[in-house]
């Protein structure tokens, strides 16, 4: 399958800094591109979804001012947590989809994870 | 919203077949998925099924879908220790001109000798 590279693999920040994690699609061009936070023992819970060139579609209860995503090209998308707060701590979690929808040979593939830590 | 809903733990004996067992709301879902998440990394599609399909079989994996119940079952035959993780399912849902996926909360396999 496509490979998704996502960094760091793991950060561990100040309280009150702001944190920048990385997601690129290595050998594809990804025009959307997803954002999940994922606590222990749960689920994927998806924050946003960003279409190259557009802003990100937040879900409902996710902070946009918080958890900033800038998808400015095709191959790359990024994550800040601004401010961060030990509440941010978290597995953050993206994947890459070559197409809007979800079909056989259009899948989303995921990077492997960014595991934060705000101390 | 969708929801998708999956037991949480499952333990069985390595060689014997496991069957983690998935329901789900959406009954728009064109496909249905099966996720493997191994500790402290990101996803891995395992296996997806067409909602209009009943079965489909890849190699050790069995996935069942019982529309009219919203009932989706993974069975892998001949559980191996390497396939300890946790297993997700997912169903697709179109909001806004694209589709997103909706996963369970992950059942986690532990496969013992």
């Amino acid at each position: 399958g496509a490979v998704v590279s996502q960094h760091p693999s793991w950060v561990i920040c100040k309280s009150g800094t702001s944190v920048k994690i990385e997601c690129r699609s290595l050998d594809f061009q990804a025009t959307t591109m997803f954002w999940y936070r994922q606590f222990p023992k749960q689920s994927l819970m998806l924050m946003a979804t960003s279409n190259e060139g557009s802003k990100a579609t937040y879900e409902q209860g996710v902070e946009k001012d918080k958890f900033l995503i800038n998808h400015a090209s095709l191959t790359l998308s990024t994550l800040t947590v601004t401010s961060a707060h030990p509440e941010d701590s978290s597995f953050y979690i993206c994947s890459a989809r070559q197409g809007r929808f979800q079909r056989r040979n259009t899948e989303a593939f995921f990077g492997q994870g960014t595991r934060l830590t705000v101390v | 919203g969708e929801d998708v809903e999956q037991s949480l733990f499952l333990s069985v004996r390595e060689g014997d077949s496991s069957v983690i067992n998935c329901t789900y709301t959406d009954s728009s879902s064109t496909y249905l998925y099966w996720y493997k998440q191994e500790p402290g990394a990101g996803l891995q599609l395992l296996t997806y099924i067409f909602s209009n399909m009943d079965m489909k079989q890849d190699q050790r994996l069995t996935v069942l879908l019982n529309k009219k119940d919203k009932h989706l079952s993974l069975r892998i035959a001949d559980t191996q220790t390497g396939d300890s993780a946790i297993y997700f399912c997912a169903e697709s849902e179109e909001s806004g001109g694209y589709n997103k996926l909706i996963f369970g909360a992950g059942t986690r396999l532990a496969v013992h000798p």
